[in-house]
């Protein structure tokens, strides 16, 4: 079964960027069947979506985090990335990763998830 | 935006009582609405798609319900290990996605 696990610095300045990569076993990103997605969770508040990319390289947003965000997708080591810029203490959230099944033209729910990685903004 | 509002915030349940958890959409989301558990320390975890479908492995004590803008997670006998919190989220106006903001399920 598909596992996706997520790797990078626990610990970013201020100003600087974030910088995760989420690995995927099991399966393929290249897969045309599945979106691919960063979700973050603030300690102890709720879960707010960064963003998705396809295996081709089309990727979408959550417009409130637009101009910092970028996804990325290496298929050759079958890692998707995460880079969010300008960090500062609103930031420090786990940070996941996840899979959303196609159906059809859309996406509507992520299967599995990834453990997450808690990421702290400080100086 | 579409906002996802969850009710109650907190529910006070003994094991082996029916559970029901709410989630109300700002507008229609049709039936695309899918519901997750959380425990401590852990990733979200899918129990249930398009409203009222289980994901795999899910146990059949859990269900859902409705469409449009009422929707309801029920769980039908609670066992020590549902003791967390849960969330909805919607994505019918794709590519924009919402989360509820969560109930906890705790011990009474």
């Amino acid at each position: 079964q598909v596992q996706l696990q997520e790797s990078g610095p626990g610990l970013v300045k201020p100003s600087e960027t974030l910088s995760l990569t989420c690995t995927v076993s099991g399966g393929s990103v290249s897969s045309g069947s599945y979106y691919w997605s960063w979700i973050r969770q603030p300690p102890g508040k709720g879960l707010e979506w960064i963003g998705y990319i396809y295996y081709s390289g089309s990727t979408n947003y959550n417009p409130s985090l637009k101009s910092r965000v970028t996804i990325s997708v290496d298929t050759s080591k079958n890692q998707f990335s995460l880079k969010l810029s300008s960090v500062t203490a609103a930031d420090t959230a786990v940070y996941y990763c996840a899979r959303e099944p196609l159906m059809g033209a859309t996406t509507r729910w992520f299967d599995p998830w990834g453990q997450g990685t808690l990421v702290t903004v400080s100086s | 935006e579409i906002v996802l509002t969850q009710s109650p915030a907190t529910l006070s349940l003994s094991p082996g009582e029916r559970a029901t958890l709410s989630c109300r959409a700002s507008q229609s989301v049709s039936s695309y609405l899918a519901w997750y558990q959380q425990k401590p320390g852990q990733a979200p975890r899918l129990l249930i798609y398009d409203a009222s479908n289980r994901a795999t492995g899910i146990p059949a004590r859990f269900s859902g319900s409705g469409s449009g803008t009422d929707f309801t997670l029920t769980i039908s006998s609670l066992e020590p290990e549902d003791f967390a919190v849960y969330y909805c989220q919607q994505r019918s106006n794709w590519p924009a996605i919402t989360f509820g903001q969560g109930t906890r399920l705790e011990i009474k």
